[in-house]
């Protein structure tokens, strides 16, 4: 079953717009949540995380909620550009630390 | 900042024969290392838990005795595809844990195999 979820597999976003991508958790113990950026053929990178002590965590252009009533969680990227365009996967991390669970990506096209 | 290293990037090997992958953190010594596949349109799928001079950790449904997975030193995991099958076909992907208690996940570059 699958504890990480994003719903939206793609997203189509005007350059300078804002892309919001968004991710659901069922396993009330994630307690830190992280996002990646991956390009075809390449491994994930670290974008941006969360823990579950805030709501809010801002890096640039790039800022991460986290409700945790709701178990939800949402990247913010403003404003968009086309460098933007790949599949973000949202993480979610138990207690120990030591395992990490995938959400299915979201595929984000920037459009010039 | 961190770096993991994948080897190789690509393989392509029979089927019957056995593939080794190695992942290396380059910069930092990581006792803990996992291992994804990643399926077309799914999710990085963990298939197990290296842990530095143990036995590794597999999640549910993936054959510890096709998938064997070492992790002798804090830098070198390595992951073996035991008598491969054009089904295990993927991408494989490593990661790292950083130093933090929380540290975040530094990821190889992923390796294509190709069984034929």
């Amino acid at each position: 079953d699958q504890q990480v979820k994003q719903n939206s597999p793609s997203l189509s976003v005007q350059e300078g717009r804002i892309s919001i991508l968004n991710c659901d958790y069922t396993n009330s113990m994630f307690d830190y949540f992280l996002w990646y950026k991956k390009y075809p053929a390449e491994g994930p990178t670290f974008l941006i995380s969360i823990s579950s002590i805030k709501d809010k965590n801002e890096d640039g252009r790039f800022t991460v909620f986290l409700n945790k009533s709701a178990k939800h969680l949402s990247l913010h990227i403003v404003p968009s550009q086309p460098g933007d365009s790949a599949v973000y996967f949202c993480a979610a991390s138990g207690v120990a630390g030591n395992q990490f669970y995938f959400g299915t990506g979201t595929s984000l096209t920037v459009i010039p | 900042g961190a770096v993991v290293s994948q080897h190789p990037s690509r393989v392509i090997c029979k089927s019957g024969t056995s593939v080794k992958i190695e992942c290396r953190s380059l910069d930092f010594q990581a006792t803990t290392m996992f291992w994804y596949r990643q399926f077309p349109k799914q999710s990085l799928m963990l298939m197990a838990t290296s842990n530095e001079g143990s036995k590794a950790t597999y999640e549910q449904g993936v054959e510890k005795d096709k998938f064997l997975i070492n992790h002798a030193s804090l830098t070198l995991s390595t992951l073996t595809v035991t008598s491969a099958h054009p089904e295990d076909s993927s991408f494989y992907i490593c990661s790292a844990l950083g130093s933090g208690f929380y540290g975040e996940l530094f990821f190889g570059e992923g390796s294509r195999l190709t069984v034929l």
